[in-house]
């Protein structure tokens, strides 16, 4: 079965520290991929995505992500986090099914829980 | 433009009850998908509505149904309520449409669901 897999499951780190969280997901096919925030009391909101074209992409609050192909993977990153940046990430991945068809499912990842001390 | 509604944000039931929830999508956003939240399973996929017809279905038991209707709102409706219900549950929209590869979901602030 489809999976996306978050290696971090607790990530605590100091202000202007830098931030990698990993994603991974298995399906041979073509996908969609977001990484999606959630901050303490708020909804989810989305922080970058991919479709095609250039693999490393740029979202808000200047968080960027790589899809690197060959290793099914799109690992968040961020040069200097904030104490703002205190929030609950999840990778997810959307299917393309045959004939270019969007499944409309997102499959995510457990989440990486990241607490930045000031 | 206005985002994704959830109505009731908070609901208490007990076992056995039955409970409907309902989403408003975004101006002009034709599907919606609902998923589960909880501690121990994290974000589970339960159904995708197009244009009033289900398109793609989770692993969930036939007690979670769900309905579209003409304006693109959407009701879920979990029968028989069991504690393991209990959870987080948030609603997305997109634009949809047939061949829509490039989509992006949406979420709104999900309904809280305590069964006691």
């Amino acid at each position: 079965a489809q999976s996306v897999s978050q290696h971090n499951h607790h990530v605590i780190l100091s202000e202007a520290a830098s931030l990698e969280l990993g994603c991974n997901y298995s399906y041979g096919g073509t996908v969609n991929l977001f990484w999606y925030v959630q901050y303490p009391g708020q909804h989810l909101q989305l922080l970058l995505k991919y479709f095609s074209g250039d693999p490393l992409v740029k979202g808000i609050k200047g968080f960027e992500a790589e899809f690197i192909k060959s290793k099914f993977s799109f690992n968040l990153r961020k040069p200097s986090v904030q104490w703002s940046d205190t929030a609950e990430y999840f990778c997810a991945v959307n299917l393309i099914g045959r004939g270019s068809s969007n499944t409309g499912k997102l499959i995510f990842g457990q989440g990486t829980t990241l607490q930045v001390k000031p | 433009k206005a985002g994704v509604t959830q109505t009731p944000r908070y609901l208490i039931k007990t076992r056995g009850q039955q409970v409907t929830l309902s989403c408003s999508p975004i101006s002009g956003h034709r599907s919606v998908s609902w998923y589960q939240q909880t501690p121990g399973q994290g974000l589970q996929f339960l159904f995708e509505y197009f244009s009033e017809t289900q398109r793609n279905k989770g692993n969930f038991p036939g007690r979670f149904s769900g309905r579209q209707f003409s304006n693109s709102r959407s009701e879920m409706n979990v029968s028989t309520l069991e504690l393991g219900d209990s959870a987080l549950y948030l609603c997305a929209s997109s634009l949809g449409g047939s061949g829509t590869i490039t989509d992006t979901q949406y979420f709104g602030p999900g309904t809280r669901l305590t069964v006691l």
